[in-house]
């Protein structure tokens, strides 16, 4: 089945520095990718919305210039977290739609982030 | 936003028993997938409803739409230890644009 591989999987960061994880769909072209972020025993959160060449939606609350998305091809996105602060500590997964499978999500593997 | 009740929050059970969770919304869904987390893992899809009244089986999982579209259910005959996780109600946002995730139903399952 299709694919969509998340990297890094675990991360660690200084407070105030800057962390990037890549979402890639690995054997389709992905127009639509979405960015969570769970928290344990938490659901996940969307967070936003990637189209590909277009500005990231992003939904009430989470603050676009603190997690910047860039969607530059049909097979990556990426979530850039700015200025982490330890409260950004998570995990962050992403999704990709597939429009060829009948419009199925494929979920990445998740990447945690631990901001000390 | 738009939200949904996903009810019960947590589940045990002994193996063999059967289990229901619930997925309740307040508007009508244009459709609505369910996901299976396990522990440490990433969600994986299981199905998509989007006819009203639908029922889908998958072995012992038994998927159920409700007539107005505003809820659904997910069903295990006969659990087993391999059916422990989190399962997730997903309907889609009312842009269409994304998925918006229930709280989930932990289960758990003593042989």
């Amino acid at each position: 089945g299709a694919v969509v591989s998340q990297h890094p999987s675990r991360v660690i960061c200084k407070s105030g520095t800057s962390v990037k994880i890549e979402c890639r769909s690995l054997d389709f072209q992905a127009t639509t990718m979405f960015w969570y972020r769970q928290f344990p025993k938490q659901s996940l959160m969307l967070m936003a919305t990637s189209n590909e060449g277009s500005k990231a939606t992003y939904e009430q609350g989470v603050e676009k210039d603190k997690f910047l998305i860039n969607h530059a091809s049909l097979t990556l996105s990426t979530l850039t977290v700015t200025s982490a602060h330890p409260e950004d500590s998570s995990f962050y997964i992403c999704s990709a739609r597939s429009g060829g499978n009948g419009n199925t999500i494929y979920f990445g593997e998740g990447s945690w982030l631990t901001v000390v | 936003g738009q939200q949904v009740m996903q009810i019960p929050q947590y589940q045990h059970v002994q193996e063999g028993e059967d289990f229901t969770t619930y997925c309740n919304s307040s508007t009508t869904l244009s459709n609505i997938q369910w996901y299976k987390q396990r522990p440490g893992g990433h969600p994986v899809f299981l199905i998509q409803l989007v006819k009203s009244g639908e029922v889908k089986k998958q072995k012992r999982l038994t998927f159920q739409f409700g007539e107005a579209k505003k809820n659904s259910s997910l069903h295990i005959t006969a659990t087993q230890t391999t059916d422990v996780g989190t399962y997730f109600c997903a309907p889609v946002n009312q842009a269409g644009t994304a998925l918006i995730f229930g709280k989930g139903t932990t289960l758990s399952v003593s042989s």
